[in-house]
């Protein structure tokens, strides 16, 4: 299974843009790179996926490399109700289980 | 987006007994489900992958025997916690999508709210 790298924090600003990056490296051709989010005490949020064209939604943008080796999930006016553990996910091809890394705890200060 | 619902959001329960978790897809069918556990301040760990009308395919390290998943209908699975112990204490997730897991394309995985259990 393709492991994800990612910070384990990051803050950001209320009103600015969230860069959150993720390393997969060993991502094959046919596997998705997926991001969610779980905010305290509550089940994962479904933000966006990708394969490898760069993706937006009303979420969120999400910018793939063109070796897919990396990708950066763009939260673009960052609010206080962002602040969150952010998981980026490789979804694995043949079964489509979503493997959990540790995520990047977001907190948007004021 | 799709809605996954779980029942009950908190449950407390005595060492020994068994627990009955439900997860239900309230408006598409589901053909496979997850069930995750989280401990406090850990990530999501993937207990079982279970399709409708099949046996439950479980994760490394996680006792089938102890985790009894049922997916009878395209709408609900269940997941019974047996012989319950304090440290099986944690917070259940279960999610659904609505294709098989195959290789052919990406797909959404919906995620119900959690369970809270605590084993006393």
């Amino acid at each position: 299974d393709a492991k994800t790298t990612q910070p384990p924090s990051m803050d950001c600003a209320e009103g600015r843009a969230a860069n959150l990056p993720c390393n997969h490296s060993t991502i094959s051709g046919n596997e998705y790179v997926y991001w969610y989010r779980q905010i305290h005490s509550q089940g994962p949020q479904y933000i966006i996926h990708g394969l490898k064209n760069n993706e937006t939604n009303e979420m969120a943008s999400l910018i793939i490399t063109e070796d897919r080796k990396s990708s950066t999930l763009i939260l673009p006016h960052a609010t206080l109700r962002d602040t969150a553990v952010y998981y980026c996910i490789v979804r694995v091809a043949d079964t489509g289980k979503l493997i959990f890394g540790q995520g990047t705890t977001l907190q948007v200060k004021p | 987006g799709a809605v996954v619902s779980q029942h009950p959001s908190r449950v407390i329960c005595k060492s020994g007994t068994s627990v009955k978790i439900e997860c239900r897809s309230l408006d598409f069918q589901a053909t496979t489900m997850f069930w995750y556990r989280q401990f406090p301040k850990q990530s999501l760990m993937l207990m079982a992958t279970s399709n409708e009308g099949s046996k439950a395919t479980y994760e490394q390290g996680v006792e089938k025997d102890k985790f009894l998943i049922n997916h009878a209908s395209l709408t609900l699975s269940t997941l019974t916690v047996t012989s319950a112990h304090p440290e099986d204490s944690s917070f259940y997730i279960c999610s659904a999508s609505s294709l098989s897991g195959t290789s052919g394309g990406a797909y959404e995985q919906y995620f119900g709210p959690g369970t809270r259990l605590t084993v006393t």
